[in-house]
């Protein structure tokens, strides 16, 4: 059971704007931890997408952009394309668990 | 390049044991703690544990839901991690993906480089 909430499924248009929420608490997100985002295209293992909540790994597209504000986070896709139909994850750590790394529910994101 | 290439998945009983490995390759691999991450068919990810680097002790750490079953442990002069499993579960079954876990400078760790995942099914 993930302490990290997301949407089950986001979708939109070739070129739209869609965004992807992670609701966590105040022993993790609100507690001050980065949030991580990851992509997982089918069959594939995930890749690092955003990190440190707003920053993008080198060879990732400026078309995502990641945010974070009290106990939530977000992920944004601009001009979304194909090629970006994915499961996507968020990641934090929450202190209410010994050592505990935790991810979020995933969210499947469609391209119309 | 960094690669993490997993091995050693495959069909067990319930009950019994399975260990794998992860090799490493491109970075120093006693520098960085090492941890595994799970995902069960059509489900999400699942953090299993981790274990730190030995200059943090090489201690581990590990989800409820594997604790006192599972262990992590590492051979550095071999650029390996393992996870050892047993009395294994039916729930245990899904694909097991080596990662490097890292802190590129934030508060709290992040997987930078994830392995191709081994698929393990705990089935009688």
């Amino acid at each position: 059971q993930s302490v990290l909430t997301q949407p089950p499924s986001v979708s939109g248009a070739p070129g739209q704007r869609v965004t992807i929420s992670c609701t966590g608490s105040s022993s993790n997100i609100g507690a001050g931890y980065d949030v991580h985002w990851y992509q997982q295209l089918p069959g594939t293992a995930p890749k690092l997408l955003i990190y440190g909540n707003s920053n993008r790994p080198s060879g990732v597209p400026d078309r995502f952009s990641g945010s974070k504000s009290g106990t939530s986070a977000s992920l944004a896709i601009t001009g979304l394309q194909a090629e970006d139909e994915a499961d996507y994850y968020c990641q934090s750590y929450d202190s209410s668990l010994s050592g505990s790394d935790v991810f979020g529910t995933g969210t499947k994101v469609t391209v119309l | 390049e960094v690669q993490l290439v997993e091995s050693g998945g495959g069909l067990v009983q319930p009950g019994r044991s399975l260990r794998l490995s992860c090799t490493a390759s491109g970075f120093t691999f006693g520098d960085y703690a090492m941890s595994w991450v799970r995902q069960a068919p059509g489900k999400g990810l699942e953090w299993v544990g981790f274990i730190r680097s030995k200059a943090y002790g090489g201690t581990t750490e590990y989800a409820a839901s594997v604790k006192g079953r599972f262990t992590i442990s590492r051979d550095d002069s071999k650029s390996i991690a393992y996870l050892q499993m047993n009395s294994l579960k039916t729930e245990d079954t899904a694909v097991y993906y080596c990662t490097r876990r890292s802190a590129a400078g934030t508060r709290g760790k992040l997987y930078d480089y994830w392995g191709q995942g081994t698929l393990v099914t705990v089935s009688s």
